[in-house]
């Protein structure tokens, strides 16, 4: 079935670093793949996407490509801020499996200043 | 854009009492909609799906006598926690794609629900 196996935090940078945040997926057909963000005490906010191989999604300075032959959707980001500190979820969504998503386990990300 | 609206955004009920949350799809119709369950520091879980004119299709392991879910309107699903009890605390989040707009769609998230049980 389908799947998306993310990295485990926490994960602790200082301010202005760059940031790396793995993602990898196993899908019966072809999805389409997102990043979601949750600041405390909120809901999940859509980060970027993209909805097919070699797509790149951006947005805020983070970005993702669709490797279609890893598997993999990584987030990254140049120069990380403070206010980026913030659970980052990498998801799936599969039409063969009705569009249900499927979520990573999350990544905490803290930025110090 | 699309706007998911959750009601309540906490509650905090006695234990054995049952609560009843809300998810609109506030500026379309959704046919289906889907509900979550999130642990504190974890991943969002799908507890099942929520179809307008039909029966809820639960996932694996959610006991659906204690979930019940009605999908009353094309705007609204309601989810009822039936017999509350502490272990049932938890973060609830609805979500539903805009019709019409096949896999490459995303999901519209509501801001969640958090249960408490005293």
């Amino acid at each position: 079935g389908d799947s998306v196996t993310q990295m485990e935090g926490p994960v602790t940078l200082s301010e202005e670093a760059f940031l790396t945040i793995n993602c990898t997926y196993t899908a019966t057909g072809y999805p389409s793949l997102f990043w979601y963000v949750q600041y405390p005490g909120e809901g999940l906010q859509l980060l970027l996407k993209a909805t097919k191989a070699d797509d790149k999604g951006s947005n805020k300075g983070f970005e993702a490509t669709y490797r279609k032959e890893t598997t993999s959707f990584h987030l990254e980001k140049g120069s990380v801020q403070v206010s980026d500190s913030a659970v980052y979820f990498c998801a799936l969504s599969d039409r063969l499996t009705g569009n249900q998503f499927y979520f990573g386990t999350g990544t905490s990300l803290t930025v110090i200043p | 854009g699309a706007v998911v609206s959750q009601h309540p955004s906490w509650v905090i009920c006695k234990s054995g009492t049952s609560v009843k949350i809300e998810c609109r799809s506030l500026d379309f119709q959704a046919t289906t909609m889907f509900w979550y369950r999130q642990f504190p520091k974890q991943s969002l879980m799908l507890m099942a799906t929520s179809n307008e004119g039909s029966k809820a299709t639960y996932e694996q392991g959610v006991e659906k006598d204690k979930f019940l879910i009605n999908h009353a309107s094309l705007t609204l699903s309601t989810l009822t926690v039936t017999s509350a009890h502490p272990e049932d605390s938890s973060f609830y989040i609805c979500s539903a794609p805009p019709p019409g707009r096949g896999a490459r769609n995303e999901q519209f998230f509501g801001p969640g629900t958090r249960l408490t049980v005293l």
